[in-house]
């Protein structure tokens, strides 16, 4: 079993549309949890990080099930500048041990 | 804007000569890795460092060698270029947070060995 796996996409949606992208784990000992968006050609940016609780960040809310080992994205009223691929990212809760990512879900709204 | 750049952006060489990479950053983070980054495998960890002279293996060290002799500076070498070794290079630094440490990454550096 991978360790961390996406449904890669591509996702087309039109502007204004809701779209959930979700992601499993393997690891069960993992302890933190991230989105990142990467546009095209160019570095990784963290679009936010996933807690227990699950948290939003204004049009993001992003949700965690332990039980379940399942971390999941929405965006709500999608905007053209959301296209992107969105990587997944486990890691335990240690500096200096790697993250794994996902190999992303791919993002394209439309007008 | 986590203060990193990389160095060179691009690179074209030739298979079987030595390349070095550099990852520089402004904030004197303890941590910092070297990413390759691949069609249909996404991000793999190449190496990092957990401080001056400090260095591990990740997932897919082989023919990479890294050295950091400054606290901002993260090297990253191919020995002895090879085709397989073409691919998108990122460094990046682990910011603590409350949720343990974030990663954030350079702008990566694109090599195409020949």
């Amino acid at each position: 079993r991978k360790e961390v796996e996406q449904d890669p996409g591509p996702f087309n949606v039109p502007e204004g549309a809701t779209v959930a992208f979700n992601c499993t784990y393997s690891n069960s000992a993992s302890q933190s949890f991230f989105w990142y968006r990467q546009d095209c050609r160019k570095e990784p940016k963290l679009l936010m990080s996933v807690y227990s609780s699950g948290n939003e960040d204004g049009r993001f809310t992003a949700q965690l099930n332990r039980a379940s080992q399942y971390i999941s994205l929405l965006i709500r009223d999608s905007k053209l500048s959301d296209s992107a691929t969105y990587l997944c990212v486990v890691g335990p809760n240690q500096a200096g041990t790697a993250l794994i990512f996902g190999k992303g879900t791919t993002l394209s709204v439309s007008s | 804007d986590a203060g990193i750049t990389q160095s060179p952006r691009h690179k074209v060489t030739e298979t079987g000569t030595p390349v070095t990479l550099r990852c520089h950053q402004t904030e004197n983070h303890r941590y910092m890795y070297w990413y390759r980054q691949d069609p249909g495998h996404g991000l793999r960890l190449i190496h990092y460092s957990y401080g001056v002279k400090d260095t591990d293996k990740g997932e897919v060290s082989d023919g990479y060698s890294v050295s950091r002799s400054k606290t901002e500076d993260f090297l990253l070498t191919l020995e002895s270029a090879t085709s397989s070794q073409t691919s998108v290079y990122f460094c990046a630094i682990s910011v603590p947070s409350g949720m343990g440490d974030t990663q954030y990454f350079g702008p990566g550096t694109r090599l195409t060995v020949l």
